[in-house]
This record gives C-alpha cells, sequence and structure tokens, in this order.
C-alpha cells in the first residue's frame, strides 16, 4: 500500500496568514492526489483534485503544487471559516489511501 | 444540485450484519464511480470499496481490511449505492460515507454512523 505522510499534523496560524501544508507520498503516484477540508461533525469536501486542479466552487486562495511524491497545499489570507483539518489522498493504485491528516487552529 | 444520502447504520452485534444505502441525486449515476469511505479517531479516513460505471462494467475493488465480509453494489433503476456489510467486527465501528468517485473524491454524503458493540 502507499503510505500518505502529512506535516505538520498540526499547526497554529493567524487570521490573514499564509500556510502551507506538505505530503509525502511513499512512492511515485504521478499526479493523482487529492486534498480535503474537514470540519468537526461534517463530511470532508473536496479542495484539489490531481495535484492543483481546484474542485469547483472552491476559491482560489486555496492552491497546490508537487510531483512524484512530494506535494503541498497553500491556503492564503486564512480566515475563520478556514481553520479545519485538511487531508490529502493518493488515487493512483488500490486501496486509497489518506494522510493521516493536519488540523490548523487559530492562534 | 448533486446529492449523496447515506442511511442504515446503527448499532449490531459483533458478528452480524448492516446494509447501508446511499440514494443519489443530481447527476447521471450510470456514468460515475462510485465509493464507500469510512473514518475513525483512530484511523482516521479508510477507502473501503469501489464499483465503477456503467462503461467500465460496473466492476468492483476492495480494501484488504473488508474484502470478502462487504459487498458493494448499485442499482442504477433507482440511482443507489450500497454496502452490505457481514461479519462485522468492533474495529468496523466508524462513520461510513457514501463518495462519488470523480476527480478524486469529489461529492461526499453525510455520513451514517455505524457501532459494532455487544
Amino acid at each position: 500500500d502507499i503510505q500518505m505522510t502529512q506535516s505538520p499534523s498540526s499547526l497554529s496560524a493567524s487570521v490573514g496568514d499564509r500556510v502551507t501544508i506538505t505530503c509525502r507520498a511513499s512512492q511515485d503516484i504521478n499526479n493523482y492526489l487529492g486534498w480535503f477540508q474537514q470540519k468537526p461533525g461534517k463530511a470532508p469536501k473536496s479542495l484539489i483534485y490531481d495535484v492543483s486542479n481546484l474542485q469547483s466552487g472552491v476559491p482560489s486562495k486555496f492552491s497546490g503544487s508537487g510531483s512524484g511524491t512530494d506535494f503541498t497545499l497553500t491556503i492564503s489570507s486564512l480566515q475563520p471559516e478556514d481553520f479545519a483539518t485538511y487531508y490529502c489522498q493518493q488515487y493512483k493504485s488500490y486501496p486509497y489511501t489518506f494522510g493521516q491528516g493536519t488540523k490548523m487552529e487559530i492562534k | 444540485e448533486v446529492q449523496l444520502v447515506e442511511s442504515g447504520g446503527g448499532l449490531v452485534q459483533p458478528g452480524g450484519s448492516l446494509r447501508l444505502s446511499c440514494a443519489t441525486s443530481g447527476f447521471i449515476f450510470s456514468d460515475y464511480y462510485m465509493d464507500w469511505v469510512r473514518q475513525t479517531p483512530g484511523r482516521g479516513l479508510e477507502w473501503l470499496a469501489r464499483t465503477a460505471n456503467k462503461a467500465r462494467g460496473y466492476t468492483t475493488f476492495y480494501a484488504a481490511s473488508v474484502k470478502g465480509r462487504f459487498t458493494i453494489s448499485r442499482d442504477e433503476s433507482d440511482s443507489s449505492l450500497y454496502l452490505q456489510m457481514n461479519s462485522l467486527k468492533t474495529e468496523d465501528t466508524a462513520v461510513y460515507y457514501c463518495v462519488r468517485g470523480y476527480n478524486s473524491f469529489d461529492v461526499w454524503g453525510q455520513g451514517t454512523l455505524v457501532t459494532v458493540s455487544p
């Protein structure tokens, strides 16, 4: 199975900050990488697919980059509604696997 | 509007069975791959099973942890997705999500809680 490792596991940031979350795959996953946002008690919401493509309706403050095994999610100008847990996911091969999550809290 | 609505969760004893349903609307169901994903505080998000679309012959795929115990199926007549869960274990306790498998996992249901306990 492909292991997905996110860092950091948690971070504190302030409104207006720009933050970056990284995700590393245990093997090359080409561009089959997605990012999700989850708020407490809610289902995950897809933000990005194929490394850098925004899902419909997702604001451009979210951006993704990377290739091969190393990927990043960047969120610019943090707003209160952005404080949530973020997950990466590979869909290069079965079983599809997720990172352990990065919990973002308000400083 | 694309919607996925799960139902069928509940409390079941170890060794028991449960069938989850997912009612879908707002898209041409037969065109899409569909998945089940579960989430626990301890193990995080775990992909369980997938059914391909009509063009791909509705082929199914499973995670090793549920293969042989869980069966994913779909009913094109009413655009519904199912997960038949047999031989349930306490570690199957989780929130189960129905997910549309397009451009990664683009749409998620609200989830249904399954609790496996004596």
